[in-house]
């Protein structure tokens, strides 16, 4: 099972918008509604930021959501703050019953 | 609340065998998977595999078949994640980790174990 693609790195201002991708396949992302985000601050445990493709936890920002189209998933931080700066994972179920990680995006704010 | 507490950091040498435990609390043990994830230094995230509720039922990721061995004690509500013929690519934080009440995710997550493999 090969990583879900995400860029590298993305970044802006405070205050804007930023969109994050994360493609996989049809046997993944595309097949099932069970894409989560994750957000990771340096030395922390990951934190679940987006859940089931849109759905945001409890305590989470409402600046940030989720959304997928076909097989490409994408999670947006309206309003960037600079606690916002931080690695951002997706993950998804797959066809074989196991998950798959993307290989991380490095949200930077200017 | 939930929590997950794991053990304390490793250091073994390659071809040695580790075994991390995550002790469970503040929820009913048999009712989650447990997951177990983990990140090389400077590395991305990388499920390793998950285990039943019950500890009946264990599915891994392929790469990690044959080496990696997944058990839990509903008597002490501790899960384990062993690795066998540790390389030295095997160094990496690993989390236990399970879902939130609802949905399909990683919700909840221990505090990580480091593993170094080092001759």
């Amino acid at each position: 099972q090969s990583a879900l693609t995400q860029p590298a790195s993305v970044s802006g201002s405070p205050g804007q918008s930023i969109t994050i991708s994360c493609t996989g396949t049809s046997s993944d992302v595309g097949g099932y509604t069970y894409v989560s985000w994750y957000q990771q601050h340096p030395g922390k445990a990951p934190k679940v930021m987006i859940y089931d493709v849109s759905k945001r936890p409890s305590g989470v920002s409402n600046r940030f959501s989720g959304s997928k189209s076909g097989n490409t998933a994408s999670l947006t931080i309206s309003g960037l703050q600079a606690e916002d700066e931080a690695d951002y994972y997706c993950a998804s179920y797959t066809s074989s019953s196991t998950w798959v990680f993307g290989g991380g995006t490095k949200v930077t704010v200017l | 609340q939930v929590q997950l507490v794991q053990s304390g950091a490793e250091v073994e040498t390659p071809g040695a065998s580790v075994k991390v435990s995550c002790k469970a609390s503040g929820y009913t043990f048999t009712t989650f998977y447990m997951h177990w994830v983990r990140q090389a230094p400077g590395q991305g995230l990388e499920w390793m595999g998950m285990i039943s509720p019950s500890g009946d039922r264990t599915n891994y990721a392929q790469r990690f078949q044959g080496r990696v061995t997944m058990t839990r004690d509903t008597s002490t509500s501790t899960a384990y994640m062993e690795l066998s013929s540790l390389r030295f690519e095997d160094t990496a934080v690993y989390y236990c980790a399970r879902r939130l009440e609802d949905g399909y995710n990683f919700g909840h997550w221990g505090q990580g174990t480091l593993v170094t493999v080092s001759s």
